[in-house]
């Protein structure tokens, strides 16, 4: 089945500088990969997702890039500030025998910007 | 707005007890999923199921089973509580279902005694 790996797992920052978080998979199902971000004590939010014939995707401060080919695809976030602090979770998609898909998460990366 | 809601913010249960937790979403979504968060390891998937009558196992399927008799309500049981299933329970759907989970609910955390 599916295998995610998300890297890091805890990674603070400097606001104003750029956070990037990694995941790799192993299905080679071709769907959307998606990034979530979770507050705490809050529902996971859907912030971004890439299609997989697209290798990069921008939405103002978030860009999340694809490569198919090395079976990875990574969440950026530019010119952080303190309100990005959260838990971001990837997640990648695995082709079901009644052709639909099920998605399995990575295990969460862990964000600190630093005022 | 979309909004999945789920019955319980909080749960406390006996060791043994069938378990019944319900979500409901009102957007004729056609996707529901159930996860379990636990520290470390992420969400795993439970069950999910693309349209009425229909489900499909996740990862852990074991110890829990599904109903989804009405398009906007997915419900997960646990037939027989277990000390091992205490955890944050996340219920989530998406418009189309072939598409990634797009709304999740607040989650129930749950306790077994």
């Amino acid at each position: 089945g599916e295998n995610v790996e998300q890297h890091p797992s805890t990674l603070s920052v400097q606001e104003g500088d750029s956070a990037v978080i990694k995941c790799t998979y192993s299905d080679s199902a071709s769907n959307y990969f998606p990034w979530y971000k979770q507050e705490l004590g809050k529902r996971p939010q859907l912030i971004i997702d890439i299609r997989s014939n697209v290798g990069e995707k921008k939405d103002q401060r978030i860009a999340v890039t694809l490569n198919k080919t090395a079976k990875h695809f990574s969440l950026h976030i530019t010119e952080t500030q303190p309100e990005d602090s959260a838990v971001y979770f990837c997640a990648a998609p695995q082709a079901t025998t009644s052709g639909t898909y099920k998605y399995i998460f990575g295990t969460g990366t862990r964000l600190k910007v630093l005022a | 707005d979309v909004k999945v809601t789920q019955s319980s913010r909080y749960l406390v249960k006996r060791t043994g007890e069938k378990v019944f937790l319900e979500c409901v979403q009102d957007m004729d979504h056609e996707n529901m999923f159930w996860y379990r968060q636990d520290p470390g390891l992420g969400l795993r998937l439970i069950y999910f199921s693309y349209d009425v009558k229909m489900k499909e196992k996740g990862d852990i399927p074991e110890g829990y089973s599904v109903s989804r008799e009405k398009k906007e309500r997915f419900s997960l049981i646990l037939e027989s509580a277990s000390t091992n299933q205490t955890s944050m329970y996340l219920c989530a759907s998406s418009f189309l279902k072939w598409v990634q989970p797009q709304h999740f609910g607040d989650g129930t955390r749950l306790s077994i005694l």
